[in-house]
């Protein structure tokens, strides 16, 4: 069965440095999404990506986030200066196109665990 | 601000017993509301509702959507152990980019 990709599983940082994080999204998938889950809260959407661009953001995804499509197959998050607060788990996921409704199903990768000292 | 709320926040029971869990969401542009179990780490999908009054059932699991009263609930029937997990609603809006926005959870441990 297809899945959702990330690596690394862990990464420790310190804090003011830069770190990506990488996903492998489901091959035919047009969709792609971050989330965050802070240790022991709610997963948190952070951003949407659509056709190499960014659909929507939340408030979370400030300056300090980016997101790339750099190759066809991977999708990226950097964090360009890590802050204390961003150690979470992060997410990806990722969806078949809209069309046709009822095959839209959002799978997600395993994570990683950021830890920002 | 759009908001989806889960309860209860956490619940313990016995195996065989039957729980339900509750979302309530007041979001605007209401696509669809998704539910998930997050056993460690990534959720995995249960079922996704877009219409009103109809059931979705996996298994044990059923769930349905009810637009006008804005929830939904998740049935699960004879719990076993491995149904232990936290269990999230997410609700998806219109707005361009489907954006998802997430409940706290519930915590569900089914003891033997």
């Amino acid at each position: 069965e297809p899945e959702v990709t990330q690596t690394p599983s862990h990464q420790v940082t310190q804090m003011g440095q830069e770190v990506i994080l990488r996903c492998v999204p489901i091959s035919n998938h047009l969709y792609f999404y971050w989330y965050r889950q802070i240790l022991g809260q709610k997963v948190e959407f952070l951003v949407s990506f659509y056709n190499n661009e960014i659909s929507e953001k939340s408030e979370i995804f400030d300056d300090q986030f980016s997101v790339e499509r750099p190759d066809g197959s991977n999708f990226t998050l950097k964090i360009r200066s890590t802050k204390l607060e961003d150690s979470a788990m992060y997410f990806c996921a990722s969806s078949e196109a809209l069309l046709p409704r009822g095959k839209e199903t959002q799978y997600f990768g395993p994570g990683t665990r950021l830890l920002v000292l | 601000e759009d908001k989806v709320v889960q309860s209860p926040l956490s619940l313990v029971v016995h195996e065989g017993d039957t729980v339900t869990l509750n979302c309530s969401y007041e979001v605007t542009n209401f696509r669809s509301l998704l539910w998930y179990k997050q056993e460690k780490k990534a959720p995995t999908f249960l079922f996704m509702l877009t219409s009103s009054g109809i059931e979705k059932k996996s298994g044990r699991l059923s769930s349905i959507l009810d637009k006008k009263e804005l929830f939904s609930i998740l049935n699960i029937t004879a719990t076993q152990t491995g149904d232990s997990a936290i269990y999230l609603c997410a609700v998806e809006t219109l707005n361009t980019g489907n954006q998802f926005y997430f409940g706290t959870g519930t915590s569900l441990t089914v003891i033997p």
